[in-house]
């Protein structure tokens, strides 16, 4: 099993420019997030699927697009990008239903917008 | 909206001696959660907490849940290099599955 699974690792954008990021998981999860990690800021959840077909807006969705393509992949939409969108991006999964709702997160994408 | 605190943002400390990070929430959970962020990597997930007043054991890490549920603490005793990293909190509210990470402790060892 892979797990997480984040294209690409590393991203530099001009201002104005649009990209999508790419996740997917093999772990048969529902519930699938977008997080961005800034220092000093913690994680913050941009979007999240609960399950195939439904998107939620998290904390900080400006700005932002997601498609839950398929149970598997959850894809991040940056429309025009913006050099307040530098960060380290990561997906996560995690099972529902379960005693325990432990996230699985992929590896990150490191973006810088210039 | 829910907000999740921790402190200290930083600790440096000298091998072998203990560390302790705290997590405060502005309402009651339903569970916390721990993660751990190795220099260049992704969070992992360590423990998840439920009961008021629980406490957790991994070998070296004691963890923690207030008798609230509204704060969370992680204490590693003797600490060691592979220690190295962030550790955040993360909590989840009453019949909501989203999780609001806290804001994380680095965790830094002279050896």
């Amino acid at each position: 099993n892979a797990g997480v699974t984040q294209t690409p690792k590393f991203q530099v954008l001009k201002t104005g420019q649009s990209m999508t990021l790419q996740c997917a998981q093999d772990m048969n999860h529902n519930s699938m997030y977008w997080y961005r990690q800034d220092p000093g800021m913690g994680l913050r959840l941009i979007y999240y699927s609960a399950s195939e077909g439904t998107t939620d807006k998290g904390e900080v969705p400006n700005g932002y697009n997601v498609s839950r393509l398929n149970k598997r992949e959850f894809s991040l939409r940056l429309e025009s990008a913006a050099p307040s969108q530098t960060s380290v991006y990561f997906c996560a999964s995690s099972e529902v239903g379960g005693r325990t709702y432990e996230q699985y997160f992929g590896p990150g994408t490191r973006l810088t917008v210039t | 909206g829910q907000q999740v605190m921790q402190i200290p943002q930083y600790q440096h400390v000298q091998e072998g001696e203990d560390f302790t990070t705290y997590c405060n929430s502005s309402t009651t959970l339903s569970n916390i959660q721990w993660y751990k962020q190795r220099p260049g990597g992704h969070p992992v997930f360590l423990i998840q907490l439920v009961k008021s007043g629980e406490v957790k054991k991994q070998k070296r890490l004691t963890f923690q849940f207030g008798e609230a549920k509204k704060n969370s603490s992680l204490h590693i005793t003797a600490t060691q290099t592979t220690d190295v990293g962030t550790y955040f909190c993360a909590g989840r509210s009453f019949g909501n599955e989203k999780l609001t990470f806290g804001t994380g402790t680095r965790l830094t060892i002279i050896p």
